[in-house]
């Protein structure tokens, strides 16, 4: 079945590093969404791409969608304490798949030394 | 504005109990989804409603859960004759329907313990 895997499982920076994380799928994607989970919270949407190569930009964050919609990267700039948490991708098939059925990944927790 | 809110918090029961959890999504939302969360994993999808017709469910959802959305509008999970591997964490999310795919926004979360 369709799988969403997420690189690195974990990292830890020093603040006002960078840090990125990779989403791969094994089928194509209609879309991709990532969410950000703090700890002891719940997923909170971050962004969603839909064309293949799209970039976009929140402040710090910049989220690409691959040339062939299967892969997907988070990067954050100089990164603060606030950026603490776990960053899922999560996606859709884009043959076949369901209008609910959104696969995530298992996440990347990100831990900022100040 | 309120979001989307789940009852209990948490519920610690026996093995071989029956559990139900409520899930009240954002008033306009019609699609509701239910996902399970174990530890350093990511949220995996159970079943998902667009008002109140269950779309989808899960290979996961095995025959002693349930879950059912009569008016559209809230949802419940029932777990029947609990078992170890069922404890988790119980998320509801909710969202528009639309032509892609909508944001889900999720609640808190129900987290359920087998003793």
């Amino acid at each position: 079945g369709q799988q969403v895997m997420q690189i690195p499982q974990y990292q830890h920076v020093q603040e006002g590093e960078d840090f990125t994380t990779y989403c791969n799928s094994s089928t194509t994607l209609s879309n991709i969404q990532w969410y950000k989970q703090r700890p002891g919270g719940h997923p909170v949407f971050l962004i969603q791409l839909v064309k293949s190569g799209e970039v976009k930009k929140q402040k710090r964050l910049t989220f690409q969608f691959g040339e062939a919609k299967k892969n997907s990267s988070l990067h954050i700039t100089a990164t603060q304490t606030t950026d603490v948490g776990t960053y899922f991708c999560a996606g859709m098939k884009e043959y076949g798949g369901s209008q609910g059925n959104l696969i995530f990944g298992k996440g990347t927790k990100l831990s900022v030394k100040p | 504005d309120t979001g989307v809110s789940q009852d209990p918090r948490h519920k610690i029961t026996k093995r071989g109990q029956n559990v139900t959890f409520r899930c009240d999504p954002i008033s306009e939302h019609n699609r509701l989804y239910w996902y399970r969360q174990t530890l350093g994993q990511g949220p995996e999808f159970l079943t998902y409603f667009q008002n109140e017709a269950q779309l989808e469910k899960s290979r996961l959802l095995s025959d002693r859960f349930s879950a059912e959305r009569p008016k559209g509008s809230f949802s419940t999970l029932e777990i029947q004759r609990t078992e170890q591997g069922d404890s988790a964490m119980y998320l509801c999310a909710s969202s528009l329907s639309g032509s892609s795919n909508q944001p889900q926004h999720f609640g808190d979360g129900t987290r359920l313990s087998i003793l």
